[in-house]
């Protein structure tokens, strides 16, 4: 079974401020596949990156980077220089390698990030 | 803008009542799949489809059903609606056929259960 865990429910910081988000993923399979998604307050979820299993290398997009590391089954996702348009609630989120159904997303349970002006 | 769209966007329904939710998308898409938001959970796999009257169960199928009689639909009912079933349900489609390929997802359904 897979389980993906973001300890993090709610984070609150100030603008210019850089935060990271927390998320440790839990599968048996040696292929699997980890996304972040962003929910803004108006309700959609917009995919932010995938990371394949075999493919450790850090990502950096603008201000977002991504650090993912096996050793710690951890995928952890920084927002340097916050801004208010950043507060939404972020999911980390894992897929199976094995097509176990439909190959789904198994979700956390999302943290929400307040960015203060 | 992967042309996924849901209705009804919102619905307030009573304990016993069916309801029927649709997904619809204009790209030819052969995964799609149904999700329920709820606080503390994340989203959870309803039920997903791998093509026309193909269909199968995930973690929280319990009182849901599912029927995709056309590519571009995927229906999603409940037979008779319970109050735990209020929730924020989204649909979302799987771009080609390999495994990695990102989902995308509607704009979700507010299911109210009175």
């Amino acid at each position: 079974a897979q389980k993906v865990t973001q300890a993090q429910t709610e984070i609150s910081v100030v603008e210019k401020e850089d935060v990271t988000l927390d998320c440790v993923y839990e599968t048996r399979d040696t292929t699997y596949y980890l996304f972040w998604y962003k929910q803004p307050p108006s309700g959609e979820l917009v995919f932010l990156i995938r990371r394949n299993s075999f493919d450790e290398q850090n990502e950096i997009s603008g201000r977002y980077s991504w650090n993912f590391q096996k050793s710690t089954s951890s995928f952890n996702f920084t927002i340097t220089a916050s801004q208010v348009v950043d507060s939404a609630v972020y999911f980390c989120a894992l897929s199976p390698g094995g097509g176990e159904y439909g190959n789904k997303l198994v979700f956390g349970a999302g943290t929400i990030l307040r960015v203060k002006s | 803008d992967a042309g996924i769209t849901q209705s009804p966007r919102h619905k307030v329904t009573e304990t016993g009542t069916p309801v029927t939710l649709r997904c619809h998308q204009t790209e030819n898409h052969r995964y799609m799949y149904w999700y329920r938001q709820d606080p503390g959970h994340g989203l959870r796999l309803i039920h997903y489809s791998y093509g026309v009257k193909d269909t199968d169960k995930g973690e929280v199928s319990d009182g849901y059903s599912v029927s995709r009689s056309k590519t571009e639909d995927f229906l999603l009912t409940l037979e008779s609606a319970t109050s735990s079933q209020t929730s924020v349900y989204f649909c979302a489609i799987r771009e080609g056929l390999a495994p990695y390929n990102e989902q995308f997802f509607g704009p979700g359904t507010r299911l109210t259960v009175l």
